[in-house]
């Protein structure tokens, strides 16, 4: 059963950086065929797909945040990071880890997903 | 980017009945939609994908389907742990998802 698990600090400053890391448990991050997504969703409101790291290292990124965002890994650590540039107040969100890619092969198709962090943007 | 509009906004409905979801996108998605539930505090679950395929372990009273631009989700016949949110979600063209539909009693 894998199980993915999100930690990062709850509060970061306006035009700071937010970083997170998820911690990936029973199975590899660099297994073949899998996925590694970053979601987020605004309060009381829908999804955002930020972005997602492939099982080989290449990063895709939504073209809205794209200039803003950095996905990595570390295969040593089981664990990718997301870290996003210049937030403000619009980026308060529970942001989730999530794995895609058993289904079909589609990145998008979540099978497993963390159980959110929220971060606030606040001075 | 594609837009995806879901209808209703909420669903009122009794336990034992059907319930029918729309999803519209902006433009033509072929199949690839999906559709998932989120509970309340809860992360987002995959129910069908593919427009018409139901993900692992769910049950047959979810039905999809539709394609292009135009989408259904219907629930046979509501269970209690049925109410929750729906969301559709295109990936034909990275993702995108609606805005959701609540379903409550």
């Amino acid at each position: 059963q894998v199980q993915l698990q999100e930690s990062g600090p709850g509060l970061v400053k306006p035009s700071q950086t937010l970083s997170l890391t998820c911690t990936v448990s029973g199975g590899s991050i660099s297994s073949g065929g899998y996925y590694w997504s970053w979601i987020r969703q605004h309060p009381g409101k829908g999804l955002e797909w930020i972005g997602y790291i492939s099982y080989s290292g290449n990063t895709y990124y939504n073209p809205s945040l794209k200039s803003r965002v950095t996905i990595s890994a570390d295969t040593s650590k089981n664990q990718f990071s997301l870290k996003l540039s210049s937030v403000s107040a619009a980026d308060t969100a529970v942001y989730y880890c999530a794995r895609g890619g058993a289904y079909s092969g589609y990145a998008s198709l979540i099978d497993y997903w963390g159980q959110g962090t929220l971060v606030s943007v606040s001075s | 980017e594609i837009v995806m509009t879901q209808s209703p906004a909420t669903l009122s409905v009794s336990p034992g009945e059907r319930a029918t979801l729309s999803c519209r996108a902006s433009q033509s998605v072929s199949s690839n939609l999906a559709w998932l539930q989120q509970k309340p505090g809860q992360a987002p679950r995959l129910l069908i994908y593919g427009a018409s395929t139901r993900a692992t372990g769910i049950p047959a009273r979810f039905s999809g389907s539709g394609s292009g631009t135009e989408f259904t989700l219907t629930i046979s016949s509501l269970q209690s742990e049925d109410f929750a949110v729906y969301y559709c979600q295109q990936y034909s063209h990275w993702q995108t998802f609606g805005q959701g539909t609540k379903v409550e009693i």
